[in-house]
């Protein structure tokens, strides 16, 4: 069975600094690989996918994931993160099937 | 065009009582999908429905949980009988085909609370 690991359960970042979050999973087929992002009292909103081709991948509000197939990872980066950018993050995997698999999630504190 | 609504957005039942949780899916949507997300946890699966069927309900509680999705209508999750533990946020999602997750869109959630 699917399972994602989400290695932080808060990251705290001034403005203006970059951020990384972190993903594991852990799947002997191939996946599909998301993040979501969700703000308070809000529902999810998708960030980024990766479904094939390129490993890097952008999205929205200038963040980007890089999918390692051999580390199993699936690391969310922003070069320079704003206050709007807290939030809780969450990694979600599918092998194709119609349900996904979430981390816990990691709540992203952006200080000034 | 209306994303995917779910009523109410929040709901305070007694011990005992029943919840039904609303879903109406984007317009043009025949998938829809239920996650239940409990205090600082993920989202987890419970029931994946099209039109008058159910199609995975592997997620659900084998107890007191139920889900439907008419020809005509939202689709209702219904809690009979709620007790503290099903305090959670309740997500709703749809999707135009049968498409892995990648083609989800999320609603903003059910917050029930069980005194």
């Amino acid at each position: 069975a699917q399972s994602v690991t989400q290695l932080d359960s808060q990251v705290p970042v001034f403005e203006e600094a970059p951020v990384e979050l972190r993903c594991n999973y852990s799947s002997s087929v191939s996946v599909y690989l998301f993040w979501y992002v969700q703000y308070p009292n809000q529902g999810l909103q998708l960030l980024l996918k990766y479904l094939s081709g390129s490993t890097l991948v952008k999205g929205i509000n200038g963040f980007e994931a890089e999918f390692n197939k051999s580390q199993t990872s699936f690391h969310l980066r922003k070069p320079s993160v704003h206050i709007s950018d807290t939030a809780e993050y969450f990694c979600a995997v599918t092998p194709g099937g119609n349900k996904l698999v979430f981390g816990a999630g990691t709540i992203l504190r952006v200080k000034s | 065009n209306a994303g995917v609504m779910q009523n109410p957005r929040h709901l305070v039942r007694r011990r005992g009582q029943e919840a039904r949780l609303r879903c109406s899916p984007m317009k043009g949507h025949s998938h829809v999908y239920w996650y239940r997300q409990l205090p600082e946890e993920g989202l987890k699966f419970m029931v994946y429905l099209q039109k008058e069927n159910i199609i995975d309900e592997s997620g659900m509680p084998k107890e007191r949980f139920s889900a439907e999705f008419p020809k005509e209508g939202p689709s209702i999750l219904r809690i009979q009988q709620v007790v503290r533990g099903d305090s959670a946020a309740y997500f709703c999602a749809s999707s135009p085909l049968e498409q892995g997750g990648y083609g989800y869109t999320f609603g903003s959630g059910t917050r029930l609370t069980v005194v």
